[in-house]
């Protein structure tokens, strides 16, 4: 039983298009992350969610934009994708706070051609 | 964010404890000490973390300094599936990201 789940696993699409990310979590937990992996490997987060309430906006263009649906779910939408979107976006839960870990989703492979 | 110095590669034998240090000379008294690694083609996965004490879970020990500006990551006995890049990340209490530094790549060797 999968506690952090992303779909698509991988996504291949042209620059200009609009596409998104879905991610659930199993755990109860009321807080969704989003990061994002370069092809350097570095993770940065991106946004996150606490009850719904979004808590978290790094600088992140307004072309990407998160929606919590409830407690559950995080999906990420981005709009005309650029070719420096390709990375791999990771969806993550957990409690609220510091004090407590963080779940991680297998990841989404991100390809703008 | 409060930062973290590691190395950047270390290399051990399967079956032989692995000690990863990790420097956070300026962590002040709210920040949490975790410790996460990332699996090749894989999501990062949580190991272990602390305030001041010393912590055993089933994957790991951290062994944390008096002075808190280092800890240590034990892997008791490291399996080929050890494998992975290790991050120690300093997280305050009422913070909710983890700031990932490029962490430590472990290899194990057979």
């Amino acid at each position: 039983d999968t506690a952090v789940s992303q779909t698509p696993k991988y996504l291949v699409t042209q620059m200009g298009n609009d596409k998104s990310i879905k991610c659930e979590q199993n755990l109860g937990h009321d807080t969704m992350y989003w990061y994002k992996q370069d092809s350097k490997k570095f993770l940065k987060i991106m946004f996150s969610y606490n009850n719904k309430e979004l808590i978290i906006n790094e600088t992140v263009p307004n072309r990407f934009s998160p929606k919590s649906p409830d407690k559950a779910h995080l999906n990420l939408h981005i709009n005309s994708l650029e070719l420096g979107d390709s990375a791999v976006y990771f969806c993550a839960s957990s409690q609220a706070g510091g004090a407590y870990e963080q779940y991680f989703g297998p990841g989404t492979r991100l390809t703008v051609t | 964010d409060a930062k973290t110095t590691q190395p950047n590669s270390m290399e051990s034998n399967e079956e032989e404890p692995v000690h990863l240090p990790c420097n956070h000379s300026t962590i002040s008294g709210t920040d949490y000490i975790h410790w996460y690694r990332q699996l090749p083609s894989q999501g990062p996965e949580y190991v272990i973390h602390g305030l001041t004490s010393n912590v055993n879970n089933r994957m790991a020990s951290l062994a944390i300094a008096e002075d808190r500006k280092s800890s240590t990551l034990i892997l008791h006995r490291a399996t080929l599936r050890d494998a992975a890049v290790y991050y120690c990340i300093l997280r305050p209490s009422n913070d909710y990201k983890l700031s990932f530094g490029a962490g430590t790549t472990v290899t194990v060797r057979a």
